[in-house]
């Protein structure tokens, strides 16, 4: 089945606590982007990525890292998070040209 | 200006009436537009896709594309309860495969 999959599902954490979320797609998707979303504030994106080893800031980076070593993969970093990235963060991907981006089930990410 | 707008909403109709969703965007090079729906607290789900001006059907959707305008629309004809969810605007660049998400309008159907 063609999907794109995070983990975890939900996460509590403490502030200052480095932490990785883990997105993969099996559908050889060139774009994959990472957005959080926000009461009232819609879906914003933190990063994007158009292939292996080239990424690019979106509208709210700070606080976050990404890498793109292997196609299918592209993980989000927080390495200090604090309260103001609790948030609703999903993956994305996309074959590019005329395609939307597939999303992931989401990741509840809670930092107290 | 918003790249991509649409009105929060709520948008509340009866059941079996006709639900119409707006979206502007300000980049005249966009070339692709999408809606999504999302249901709360899950992910957010293509249903259209449009890319030349004029309508596009698929079942009881109807998307519109008026690149003149900057506008894009989506119409739902004999909504159902089940139609209720946010409805997302996105707009693409060029062959980018970027895109850029509206807030998203609320929709509300009425049994």
């Amino acid at each position: 089945e063609a999907q794109v999959t995070q983990n975890p599902r939900y996460l509590i954490t403490v502030t200052g606590k480095k932490l990785t979320v883990t997105c993969s797609q099996n559908m050889n998707h060139e774009y994959m982007s990472w957005y959080r979303q926000d009461p009232g504030l819609g879906l914003r994106q933190i990063y994007y990525s158009m292939n292996v080893e080239v990424t690019d800031k979106g509208d709210v980076p700070e606080g976050y890292k990404v890498s793109r070593k292997e196609k299918r993969n592209f993980p989000l970093i927080l390495e200090s998070p604090s309260p103001n990235q609790t948030s609703l963060y999903f993956c994305a991907s996309s074959s590019g040209g005329v395609g939307g981006y597939t999303f992931g089930s989401g990741t509840r990410l809670t930092v107290v | 200006q918003k790249e991509v707008e649409q009105n929060s909403g709520p948008l509340s109709v009866p059941e079996g009436a006709i639900a119409s969703l707006n979206c502007t965007y300000s980049d005249r090079g966009s070339q692709s537009f999408f809606w999504y729906r999302q249901y709360s607290g899950k992910s957010p789900e293509l249903i259209m896709s449009i890319y030349s001006n004029g309508d596009k059907e698929d079942g009881r959707f109807t998307a519109q594309l008026n690149k003149a305008s900057q506008y894009v629309s989506l119409l739902i004809r004999d909504s159902q309860p089940s139609d209720s969810a946010t409805y997302l605007c996105a707009v693409r660049r060029g062959s980018q495969g970027n895109l850029i998400f509206g807030k998203g309008t609320k929709l509300s159907v009425k049994p």
